[in-house]
């Protein structure tokens, strides 16, 4: 089974509007962080926005948060207000296991959704 | 700046040569990735250094590759004998450790690999 999954392999957004990319996961571990990255067509990975297994709250970064639904197993990440510049592919991850418990815990990337933002 | 940084940005090699990529990583970060990433594809990890000890390898990384941390800051990742199915972005990351936001990754710009 794949751990993240992105069903939407390409998303269009009229600017200033807001837009909502799909992720869910699969873990049966309890402690695990879930991160979203933007990837401009220059090919650096940014980091957006990171929400805990553990957090009460959905994390919000400015014009993005992420909607975490725990029991349904699903992070999406909301974009309000859209601009041209967020036109780039965007990526899920997962990381299983606790932090600073020694050795490593694995990041698994999903396949990733282009976003294109029109004018 | 002081985010990761990599060199070089582009590559281009013929089958056989080998090839070595540097990666510097946020200086107070005692984490380090390497990462491949093929078109239309996430990053998938290669291996994995806590200060200067390698940790973790992943099965993608066969015997003609190679990495290093000798002194727990920078890292060098080499293939020796390319092939064309190492053409690929190679991604480096950092991250604290630190517990919540600290493990977060942070990437440099990537070394494209074209392989001839």
């Amino acid at each position: 089974a794949q751990k993240i999954t992105q069903t939407q392999p390409g998303m269009f957004v009229q600017e200033k509007e807001a837009v909502t990319l799909d992720c869910t996961y699969d873990t049966s571990d309890p402690s695990y962080g879930l991160f979203w990255y933007k990837q401009p067509s220059s090919g650096e990975m940014i980091f957006l926005i990171y929400q805990g297994s553990y957090d009460q709250q959905n994390a919000t970064e400015g014009r993005y948060s992420l909607n975490f639904q725990k029991a349904r197993k699903s992070a999406n990440l909301v974009i309000s207000a859209s601009q041209l510049g967020d036109s780039a592919m965007y990526f899920c991850a997962m990381r299983e296991g606790l932090v600073n418990s020694g050795g490593y815990q694995k990041v698994t990337f999903g396949t990733g959704t282009k976003l294109q933002v029109i004018p | 700046d002081t985010g990761v940084s990599q060199d070089p940005r582009h590559k281009i090699t013929k089958r056989g040569q080998n090839v070595t990529f540097r990666c510097d990583p946020i200086s107070e970060h005692n984490r380090l990735y390497w990462y491949r990433q093929t078109l239309g594809q996430g990053p998938e990890f290669l291996t994995y250094f806590q200060n200067e000890a390698q940790l973790e390898k992943s099965r993608l990384l066969s015997d003609r590759f190679s990495a290093e941390r000798p002194k727990g800051s920078f890292s060098t990742l080499e293939i020796q004998r390319t092939e064309q199915g190492d053409s690929a972005m190679y991604l480096c990351a950092s991250s604290s450790g630190d517990r919540g936001q600290g493990e977060t990754q942070y990437f440099g710009p990537g070394t494209r690999l074209l392989v001839l």
